[in-house]
């Protein structure tokens, strides 16, 4: 079972628009939550991340929002270039899992000039 | 480079045979996870190192699957009697501990024929 679910494979926008990635998750014991990014023939970079115990993190042109009581968490990029074309993961961690990550299956950004 | 390396970058084996995978972490860095990423998924845990010893391993698919890390630096993934399923890129992750950012590898690409 999916624990971690990014329901949309692929997403286009143009740039200097705004980005939305989601990303639901069904696990209670998630306490932790993390947004990766990955190039072709790289490993995945760590973005962003935020604790449950928070609602929203920001960081320059990210931000990251997450509702606990819908299981649902997102990703803002604003305004997007054309760099930010990649695959974005979301993952989880759980409490006491010692940083093991649970991954979505990611969706891909294409930012368009 | 400062960066985690994985060796060899692409394994082409056929079914049946072992093969070895190869980890090298950022100097200092005492935590260890490998990863393995099929296509169209994201990363799903394999194992989990804190030191020399295997903290968590409870990703590992089956007993044809064996990571070491005997020195508490470098470590081999094994996989033995090589299935086609087996096919996909493994990824290797270190960090200064188990509650920090991971930094990934770019990963081996391993194709069973």
């Amino acid at each position: 079972d999916q624990q971690v679910k990014q329901n949309s494979p692929s997403l286009s926008v143009q740039e200097g628009r705004i980005s939305i990635l989601n990303c639901d998750y069904t696990n209670s014991m998630f306490d932790y939550f993390l947004w990766y990014k990955k190039y072709p023939a790289e490993g995945p970079t760590f973005l962003i991340s935020i604790s449950s115990i928070k609602d929203k993190n920001e960081d320059g042109r990210f931000t990251v929002f997450l509702n606990k009581s819908a299981k649902h968490l997102s990703l803002h990029i604003v305004p997007s270039q054309p760099g930010d074309s990649a695959v974005y993961f979301c993952a989880a961690i759980g409490t006491g899992t010692a940083s093991k990550l649970t991954f979505g299956t990611g969706t891909r950004l294409q930012v368009t000039l | 480079g400062a960066g985690v390396s994985q060796t060899p970058s692409n394994k082409v084996t056929e079914k049946g045979k072992y093969v070895e995978l190869r980890c090298d972490p950022i100097s200092g860095h005492t935590a260890l996870y490998w990863y393995r990423q099929s296509l169209g998924q994201g990363p799903e845990f394999l194992i989990y190192f804190q030191g020399t010893g295997a903290a968590d391993d409870s990703g590992l698919p089956n007993d044809r699957f064996f990571a070491v890390r005997p020195e508490g630096s470098v470590s081999t993934l094994k996989i033995q009697r090589t299935e086609r399923g087996d096919s996909a890129v493994y990824l290797c992750a270190s960090s200064s501990g188990p509650a920090n950012e991971q930094f990934f590898g770019p990963g081996t690409r391993l194709t069973v024929l």
